[in-house]
C-alpha cells in the first residue's frame, strides 16, 4: 500500500522560513507533488518533483530525496495568506500505464503576526 | 478559460437514499479524479476515468461508483448513503492522465442526516 506522513500542524511567524516535511511508502513511485488548500476553496497545485534536488517557485521550493523516500515544502518570507493546508501527494505507477494520486492527510499552517 | 465545475456546492440527504454529483472538467480535459475529503483524513482516491474508461479504483465499497462520458464529464453516485459518507466530495482534471498537475473543482459537501 502506499502510506504519507506529514506533520498535522505548524504554526510561524509572518516573514519567517517555514518547512513542512515529508516521508513516504510506495511502491512505483515516481513523484511527489505539493498542494495548498484554502478553508473552503479547492487544492491548488504549488509544485512537483521527479528527480532529487531542489525546486524553487518564487517564495515556495520543494525538495526530494528518493533514496530516503522524503521530501518537504520550503515557505520563505510568510505572509498571512500563506495560512492553509498543505498536501504531500505522491505520484505513483497503478499499473497498466495508468497513475494515481495519493494524498497525505495535510498539514494546517497558521501564520502568526 | 473556465476551471473545473462541479454541481451541486451543497447537498443534504438522509440515511439510505442516494447521490449522484456531477463534474465538468476543464475543456479538453480527458482525465477525471474523484477524492472524499473529510476532517483530519486528507484526500481519499475514490476513482479516476480517463476517456470514458475506469483506469484506477480506490479502497471504497461498491456503493460508490462513477462514471465519464463522451465529453469527459463525469458523475460519480453513492448508493445506501450512511452517515459516515458526509464529506467533502473534489473532482481534479487533467488533460492526460499522466499529467503531474491535477486542477481541482471547489467540491460538493454533502451532509448525510
Amino acid at each position: 500500500g502506499q502510506s504519507l506522513e506529514q506533520p498535522s500542524e505548524v504554526t510561524a511567524v509572518e516573514g519567517a522560513i517555514v518547512q513542512i516535511n515529508c516521508t513516504y511508502q510506495t511502491s512505483g513511485f515516481y513523484g511527489l507533488s505539493w498542494y495548498q488548500q484554502h478553508d473552503g476553496g479547492a487544492p491548488t497545485f504549488l509544485s512537483y518533483n521527479a528527480l532529487d534536488g531542489l525546486e524553487e517557485t518564487g517564495r515556495f521550493s520543494s525538495f526530494l530525496s528518493r533514496s530516503d523516500s522524503y521530501g518537504y515544502l520550503l515557505l520563505q518570507e510568510l505572509q498571512m495568506k500563506d495560512s492553509a493546508s498543505y498536501f504531500c501527494a505522491v505520484r505513483s505507477d497503478s499499473g497498466a500505464g495508468s497513475y494515481q494520486l495519493t494524498f497525505g492527510k495535510g498539514t494546517k499552517l497558521s501564520v502568526i503576526p | 478559460k473556465a476551471g473545473v465545475t462541479q454541481t451541486p456546492r451543497y447537498l443534504i440527504k438522509t440515511r439510505g437514499q442516494q447521490v449522484t454529483l456531477s463534474c465538468s472538467p476543464i475543456s479538453g480535459h480527458r482525465s477525471v479524479s474523484w477524492y472524499q475529503q473529510t476532517p483530519g483524513q486528507g484526500l481519499q482516491f475514490l476513482f479516476e476515468y480517463f476517456s470514458e474508461t475506469q483506469r484506477n479504483k480506490g479502497n471504497f465499497p461498491g456503493r460508490f461508483s462513477g462514471r465519464q462520458f463522451s465529453n469527459s464529464r463525469s458523475e460519480m453516485n453513492v448508493s445506501t448513503l450512511e452517515l459516515g459518507d458526509s464529506a467533502l466530495y473534489l473532482c481534479a482534471s487533467s488533460f492526460g492522465a499522466a499529467d503531474t498537475e491535477a486542477f481541482f473543482g471547489q467540491g460538493t459537501r454533502l451532509t448525510v442526516v
